[in-house]
């Protein structure tokens, strides 16, 4: 079965230092997309990132970065030089190949507060 | 194309009325999606559409629950004789996943919070 876990329930950190959000999953499926969405106050899901089980390359997008390792099924998510804007709740989760799945596996979030 | 849209936004009821709720997808996305969040949770998946088949449906999604998507375009969510445990955010999503680019990235409204009196 398909299983999203996020140990992280809050973590506060202080503007501008660095944080990393930790997702680790679970699935039986060889084919499968992970993504990570924030959800800030106003409580619209937005889409940050994704990355399939093919491409473990890491990659860095501006102040996003983020580590697939399918060795441990863990996806972790970091943010450098974290701002007062990127308070929010951080959702990671894990999706079947679009052709032949369609649920989409949520995480329980990460609460960030960066503190001014 | 401004995106998924949902109404209403809120929505307060008393226990035992019905109520119903509407989504407008991005209109070249043929997947449309249901979900529930409650407090402190992540969205938990009720049910998916493709055009106007509805293909999935969550044990989450009681015989209370039920949706259509009569046109394979905007879809309605009704909720029959609520309960207080149905009070939640019901957010709606869409995708294209024949789409080269954003491919299987769902696309959520801003939500409707129900509450259940």
């Amino acid at each position: 079965a398909q299983k999203v876990t996020q140990a992280q329930t809050e973590i506060s950190v202080v503007e501008k230092e660095d944080v990393t959000l930790d997702c680790v999953y679970e699935t039986r499926d060889t084919t499968y997309y992970l993504f990570w969405y924030k959800q800030p106050p106003s409580g619209e899901l937005v889409f940050l990132i994704r990355r399939n089980s093919f491409d473990e390359q890491n990659e860095i997008s501006g102040r996003y970065s983020w580590n697939f390792q399918k060795s441990t099924s863990s996806f972790n998510f970091t943010i450098t030089a974290s701002q007062v804007v990127d308070s929010a709740v951080y959702f990671c989760a894990l999706s079947e190949a679009p052709y032949t799945g369609n649920q989409f596996y949520f995480g329980t979030g990460t609460s960030l507060t960066v503190i001014p | 194309d401004t995106g998924v849209s949902q109404n209403p936004r809120h929505k307060i009821t008393k226990r035992g009325q019905n109520v119903t709720f509407r989504c407008d997808p991005i209109s070249e996305h043929n997947r449309l999606y249901w979900y529930r969040q409650t407090l402190g949770q992540g969205p938990e998946f009720l049910t998916y559409f493709q055009n106007e088949a509805q293909l999935e449906k969550s044990r989450l999604l009681s015989d209370r629950f039920s949706a259509e998507r009569p046109k394979g375009s905007f879809s309605t969510l009704e909720i029959q004789r609520t309960e207080q445990g149905d009070s939640a955010m019901y957010l709606c999503a869409s995708s294209n996943p024949g789409a080269r680019s954003g491919a299987n990235v769902l696309t959520f409204g801003a939500g409707s919070r129900l509450t259940v009196l």
